[in-house]
């Protein structure tokens, strides 16, 4: 099963609304991930925010950690028909052989119309 | 431009046959991550190469391996194709182990008739 699930699993909206994605994970984590991806192409990193941080910025984005509800939120302020894509948010909390595994979630489909 | 390239972009073959996907790493990064996404299963983790060894594995087949050469870039072998491989392949890089960002190539499709 995934280590985090995004909420919702999609969500349409109108360009300059904002666009709020929730993930949950089930075990403690160092740190936890966002990344985007747009249609047929790789995946993104957006932003990474440690398990002893709360909030994090860069530009329109905005993310949150709450490791006691074991969540994560990410905040897109004034969307645009370009930030049209998936999200995920990525954990390490999985341990192979010494290692971490980055476990993604299903993703949030955003679609922002113009 | 990530940096990550991938190729072949896409592929077609038949059920049973063979196929390499080639992966050359971000310049400077010397851990390269396999993952097999579809729309079933998500996006899967495979398996981690860091400086020409496994470093850790994933929901990885039998039928396929990997390896990582001198020169960094790295190889995914898939073997006794079958239809339920088909998926778009991700290779991803990043400077070091554990879990920091890591760049993503834009895949390789694959299509398995």
């Amino acid at each position: 099963s995934q280590q985090g699930e995004e909420d919702p699993q999609a969500l349409s909206i109108q360009e300059g609304e904002n666009a709020t994605m929730n993930c949950s994970y089930k075990t403690s984590i160092n740190n936890l991930q966002w990344y985007r991806q747009n249609s047929g192409r790789g995946l993104v990193h957006l932003i990474l925010i440690r398990s002893n941080e709360r909030e994090k910025h860069s530009g329109r984005l905005r993310v949150t950690l709450d490791t006691s509800k074991k969540s994560s939120s990410l905040l897109i302020t004034a969307s645009r028909a370009a930030d049209t894509a998936s999200y995920f948010c990525a954990t390490d909390a999985s341990l192979s052989g010494g290692s971490y595994i980055p476990t993604f979630g299903r993703g949030t489909s955003l679609i922002v119309h113009p | 431009d990530s940096g990550v390239t991938q190729t072949p972009k896409h592929l077609i073959t038949a059920t049973g046959q063979r196929v390499t996907l080639r992966c050359s790493p971000r310049s400077g990064d010397l851990s390269v991550y396999w993952y097999q996404q579809s729309l079933d299963q998500g996006l899967q983790f495979l398996i981690q190469y860091y400086n020409g060894e496994e470093r850790a594995k994933g929901n990885i087949l039998e039928r396929f391996s990997a390896q990582q050469f001198p020169d960094l870039h790295s190889e995914l072998n898939l073997s006794s194709l079958e239809l339920g491989d088909s998926a778009l392949y991700f290779c991803a890089s990043s400077p070091r182990q554990g879990n920091q960002p890591q760049h993503f190539g834009d895949g390789t499709r694959l299509s398995i008739l």
